[in-house]
């Protein structure tokens, strides 16, 4: 069965503070690596899309990495701006269907 | 690029009563679209997949004649909640997969619906 885990569940950082978020994943054929950001009371927002390992992909103070079982979405020197909950989602190639993991709500504290 | 709208954003609506939801794609066709629920402080639960021209696919569990679907345009997607009860009151939020992208497969997600049957 095709799973998404996120860790840690939620991640509080003083402004400027550096850490990745995790996103493991066990998938029958990776078609793509997802990563959101969701503010409150809002739809997801795309940041990313990874097909295969070993890629990277950044935008502004964020960096996605894949592995083979894993994905992480480094934040570096963040900002208030930056707090939302972070979702990894996985999609195989058999379906239309992405999979998402529970998130990871990350607060930047000014 | 790449813009979903739904309408309304919120609404609220008596038990037993119909409620339906629009979702667009404003700068792209989608063939396929799919519609989300997500509960507070839980990630998004995948109700259906929704082809144009097609019969919606439902997830095991969602029952097909309370939450009707309907992708009549390549723009257009509209889920239907049927004699909503309290119990149906969550987020609604809808996403489109843009057609003829080769091999992007990313989902592009509209702002949510947020619906209180009272």
């Amino acid at each position: 069965e095709d799973q998404v885990t996120q860790s840690p569940e939620a991640l509080r950082l003083q402004e400027g503070e550096s850490s990745s978020l995790n996103c493991s994943y066990t998938v029958s054929g990776l078609r793509g690596l997802f990563w959101y950001r969701q503010d409150p009371g809002k739809g997801p927002e795309f940041l990313f899309t990874l097909y295969s390992a070993g890629e990277e992909k950044e935008k502004e103070r964020l960096k996605a990495t894949l592995t083979k079982k894993e994905s992480f979405l480094h934040i570096t020197a963040p900002k208030p701006e930056d707090s939302a909950t972070y979702l990894c989602a996985v999609q195989a190639w058999r379906d239309d269907k992405i999979i998402f993991g529970k998130g990871t709500r990350l607060h930047i504290l000014p | 690029g790449a813009v979903v709208s739904q309408h309304p954003s919120r609404v609220i609506c008596k038990s037993g009563t119909s409620v339906k939801i629009e979702c667009r794609s404003l700068d792209f066709q989608a063939t396929t679209m799919f519609w989300y629920r997500q509960f507070p402080k839980q990630s998004l639960m995948l109700m259906a997949t929704s082809n144009e021209g097609s019969k919606a696919t439902y997830e095991q569990g969602v029952e097909k004649d309370k939450f009707l679907i309907n992708h009549a345009s390549l723009t257009l997607s509209t889920l239907t909640v049927t004699s909503a009860h309290p119990e149906d009151s969550s987020f609604y939020i809808c996403s489109a997969r843009p057609s003829g992208r080769g091999l992007s497969y990313e989902q592009y997600f509209g702002p949510g619906t947020r619906l209180t049957v009272t």
